[in-house]
């Protein structure tokens, strides 16, 4: 059974940072390109940020673009997201998610989520 | 980026009846090469993490209910529930993966009239 389990979310405040982690298993994570979305509260889901297989390569949605990175650890099942210069606006929960790649880039649809870690960003 | 715009925001359908769930890309998503439509449907219901019901703009996920089916091409796109259960009360969503970055749209709230 495919399980993402998502920690390190908490309160921060304006431009802190946060370390998010993604525990994987029941696949083989080395495998597959993984992905973090958000979704503020009440509000719709975001894409925020992908990565290859391999780590080799990886996107960003604009708005994090030179804030957030992502990374993973094949050795450990992880997949991290990193979130410097932290706003308000980035209040949300975090969910990891493994991704069914339908083309270059890393695009694709998702097939598995998590159950979310929430960020907030306030004084 | 691709905007994708769904409609309505939100509706209330009888038990047992149909309910119909539309989705709008600002531009096709339909990849000439393979006759694919790049776009796929998710539920999530409250306090739960999306699940994904349909890719390929038809192709059900293994499980789902056959309750559930996909219709569209290029830029029009439906998700219908041929017969409504109290367990499909949830939020729905469709997202493009024609082009990067992956977009999402709004939700619609679908609940019991």
């Amino acid at each position: 059974e495919v399980q993402l389990v998502e920690s390190g979310g908490g309160l921060v405040q304006p431009g802190g940072s946060l370390r998010l982690s993604c525990a994987a298993s029941g696949f083989t994570f080395n495998g597959y390109w993984m992905s973090w979305v958000r979704q503020a509260p009440g509000k719709g889901l975001e894409w925020v940020a992908i990565i290859k297989e391999d780590g080799g390569e990886k996107y960003n949605v604009d708005f994090v673009k030179g804030r957030f990175t992502i990374s993973r650890d094949n050795a450990k099942n992880s997949l991290y997201l990193q979130m410097n210069s932290l706003r308000a606006e980035d209040t949300a929960v975090y969910y990891c998610a493994r991704l069914q790649l339908t083309g270059n880039r890393g695009r694709g649809y998702f097939e598995y989520w998590g159950q979310g870690t929430l960020v907030t960003v306030s004084s | 980026d691709i905007v994708m715009t769904q409609s309505p925001d939100s509706l209330a359908v009888s038990l047992g009846e149909r309910a119909t769930i539309n989705c709008r890309s600002s531009q096709s998503v339909l990849y000439s090469s393979n006759n694919k439509n790049y776009l796929a449907w998710y539920q999530q219901k409250p306090g739960q993490p999306p699940k994904l019901l349909i890719y390929w703009a038809s192709t059900r996920e293994s499980g789902v209910p056959d309750r559930f089916s996909g219709s569209g091409s290029g830029t029009d796109f439906t998700l219908t529930i041929s017969s409504l259960q109290a367990e499909d009360v949830a939020v729905y969503y469709c997202q493009q993966h024609y082009d990067s970055p992956l977009t999402f749209g709004q939700g619609t709230r679908l609940g019991i009239k």
